[in-house]
């Protein structure tokens, strides 16, 4: 099953433009995780953001979290041709932390 | 240490053949996790070790699966008589300590069941 759902599911913009993903969950969390993935290659690990931090930075990343909204964002700023790739999130699993739920993800795609 | 590593990165079976796959984690993390994932979809939990012992398999995982993690180093995942329903990137992940860290993934392997 899947705990988040990624809106929107895809996303095309220009080189320099931002990006925004969002994130939203169905149950309470320790943190949320974003992971990239480039097409046909595994995940990789973006940011981390704790149940207790509102926001966080990382280059040219973005993370927020609502706990209240139970949503979060991924803000990519000037955006590179390179950053195309599909973007997850992920939540520790309620019933097992030790496990990560991951969303439907966001496809971004980057023109030159 | 060059990561997690998996291998084959890609595998074409027939259906009902029995495949295995290997994953490598970082060595000195404890917990080893595999997921799949379909084309369009975020990867869904199969099962995780930590150490040697598998704590928790997914309802995903029918019989036809079998994972095991031999002194807590390496790992396998065998999928008995396979079926076109089991094609899929099945990917690999490793973590110091579960997660409350980052996972590493590895590459994946590609199945194909024809």
């Amino acid at each position: 099953s899947q705990q988040g759902e990624e809106d929107p599911q895809a996303l095309s913009i220009q080189e320099g433009e931002n990006a925004t993903m969002n994130c939203s969950y169905k149950t309470s969390i320790n943190n949320l995780q974003w992971y990239r993935q480039n097409s046909g290659r595994g995940l990789v690990h973006l940011i981390l953001i704790r149940s207790n931090e509102r926001e966080k930075h990382s280059g040219r990343l973005r993370v927020t979290l609502d706990t209240s909204k139970k949503s979060s964002s991924l803000l990519i700023t000037a955006s590179r041709a390179a950053d195309t790739a599909s973007y997850f999130c992920a939540t520790d699993d309620p019933y097992n932390t030790d496990k990560l739920i991951f969303g439907t993800g966001t496809r971004l795609q980057v023109f030159p | 240490d060059t990561g997690v590593s998996q291998d084959p990165r890609h595998k074409i079976t027939k259906r009902g053949q029995n495949v295995t796959f290997r994953c490598d984690p970082i060595s000195e993390h404890n917990r080893l996790y595999w997921y799949r994932q379909t084309l369009g979809q975020g990867p869904e939990f199969l099962t995780y070790f930590q150490n040697e012992a598998q704590l928790e398999k997914s309802r995903l995982l029918s019989d036809r699966f079998s994972a095991e993690r031999p002194k807590g180093s390496f790992s396998t995942l065998e999928i008995q008589r396979t079926e076109q329903g089991d094609s899929a990137m099945y990917l690999c992940a490793s973590s110091l300590s579960g997660s409350q860290d980052g996972y590493t993934f590895g590459s994946g392997t590609r199945l194909t069941v024809v």
